[in-house]
């Protein structure tokens, strides 16, 4: 399985886009890499997957360089709710039964 | 309907004491997992079922019991817990097999007393 590394927290005030950057050096040809965000006392929530170059949806942009050893999950003009932990996950999404494992995780402060 | 439901969402028991967790989904999805997750920690696969049979257990201890008792249902069995075992549970659903995008309940906080 790819480990990921990302960085525990990160701080930004409202209104400016948050970029948080994950590891995975080992990551191999058939994966993908998918970012949920997990509010206090919820379950997580799916945010975006990705293969390669970027991504965008109504939430967030997910950006992989050519070489897909890392990713980076942008938060366009963030807002107090969006404070939540941010986790990256990397495997292939078409089978086996090696389950997908929870990193560490980002949280995401926003400040007003 | 995308969502999936866990009951109760709040549990006090002793160490003594049998209690289950429910979790129900109505997507279609043929996948199911519980998850612990402790504080500030990320969550924790238990079990995984596949087409209602248990296809991954992750070396959880014997008190914790699951069942599937059809595609769109998920019990968790609790028997004499330990203190450790206080943390949010959670139970998600996948269209297939283990990779596929999970959809998460809003979890079982479980206090052990």
């Amino acid at each position: 399985l790819a480990k990921t590394t990302q960085p525990i927290s990160m701080d930004s005030y409202e209104g400016q886009e948050v970029n948080i950057t994950c590891s995975h050096n080992n990551i191999a040809t058939n994966d993908y890499i998918t970012w949920y965000q997990q509010f206090p006392s919820q379950g997580p929530r799916f945010i975006i997957q990705g293969y390669k170059t970027k991504v965008t949806n109504e939430v967030a942009s997910l950006f992989i360089p050519a070489d897909r050893k890392s990713s980076t999950l942008s938060l366009p003009r963030v807002s107090l709710s969006d404070t939540a932990v941010y986790y990256c996950l990397v495997g292939d999404p078409r089978g086996g039964n090696t389950p997908l494992v929870f990193g560490k995780g980002t949280r995401l402060s926003v400040i007003a | 309907d995308t969502e999936v439901t866990q009951t109760p969402k709040h549990l006090v028991m002793g160490m003594t004491n049998k209690k289950s967790l429910k979790c129900e989904q109505h997507m279609g999805h043929r996948a199911m997992y519980w998850y612990k997750q402790k504080a500030k920690k990320p969550p924790e696969l238990m079990f995984v079922y596949s087409y209602e049979k248990l296809s991954i257990n992750e070396s959880v201890p014997s008190r914790f019991s699951p069942e599937c008792p059809n595609s769109s249902l998920l019990n968790l069995h609790l028997h004499a817990l330990q203190p450790e075992d206080s943390a949010l549970y959670l139970c998600a659903s996948s269209q297939g097999d283990s990779q596929e995008t999970q959809y998460f309940g809003p979890g079982t906080r479980l206090l052990v007393l």
